[in-house]
């Protein structure tokens, strides 16, 4: 386990808002990041800690967390935003090592 | 602009060495900490180890999977950074992604990512 869970797979209509989780106890001490990867490419930083958001990122994209969850909103998703998305957060033990979710396949219908 | 490239992927067979190479512009190499990630054919984001600045002591921290056989150093004059792996295995096997860590709005992330170097490693 990598200590960060996510839904294999989420789907949403075109324009409707869809919410991704990420579920861990290392999300109590420490914000997770989002990373959005479209086939073929290399990830993309979307959100980091409280809610940020990279330059050039969409303010469609948004970042919450309560207790262990942290959740990816996107409002009015577009055809491009189907990829697959990723969270990752600080490890809680020595070393300040990072962990990575598993991973949510969006598909917009 | 930030670019962080990476080379020296390719093939090799189990229980022998490659070594990675990471070439950074557009931003004060020294001052950051680099990632390298990988991500196995099909599958999800492993994280694989750090090195930090000089500035912090230069050390490195690595995932249990690598540790003892992946060792990351850099070179700040050339503004690259390295990932020797050793005693290679098929699971190895994956596309290796060089990153930027930042610390920024209270928060650490890791902002800028190469487009990877494939390696491969089979009988």
């Amino acid at each position: 386990s990598s200590g960060l869970t996510q839904d294999p797979a989420v789907s949403v209509a075109l324009g409707q808002t869809v919410r991704i989780t990420c579920q861990g106890d290392r999300l109590r001490s420490h914000y997770a990041s989002w990373f959005q990867q479209r086939p073929g490419q290399a990830p993309v930083l979307v959100i980091y800690g409280k809610n940020n958001r990279p330059s050039g990122i969409p303010d469609r994209f948004s970042g919450s967390t309560s207790g262990d969850i942290a959740s990816l909103i996107i409002t009015g998703a577009q055809a491009e935003d189907e990829a697959d998305y990723y969270c990752n957060s600080r490890d809680t033990s020595g070393g300040f090592h990072w962990v990575f979710g598993g991973g949510t396949e969006l598909t917009v219908l | 602009e930030v670019q962080l490239v990476e080379s020296g992927g390719g093939f090799v067979h189990p229980g022998r060495s490659l070594r990675l190479s990471c070439t950074a512009s557009g931003f004060t190499f020294s001052d950051y900490v680099l990632n390298w990630v990988r991500q196995a054919p099909g599958k999800g984001l492993e994280w694989v180890g750090f090195i930090r600045s000089k500035a912090y002591g230069g050390t490195t921290e690595y995932a249990a999977s690598v540790k003892g056989r992946f060792t990351i150093s850099r070179d700040d004059s050339k503004s690259i950074v390295y990932l020797d792996m050793n005693s290679l295995k098929t699971e190895d096997t994956a596309l290796y992604y060089c990153t930027r860590e930042v610390f920024d709005s209270g928060s650490y992330s890791l902002d800028y990512w190469g487009q990877g170097t494939l390696v491969t490693v089979s009988p």
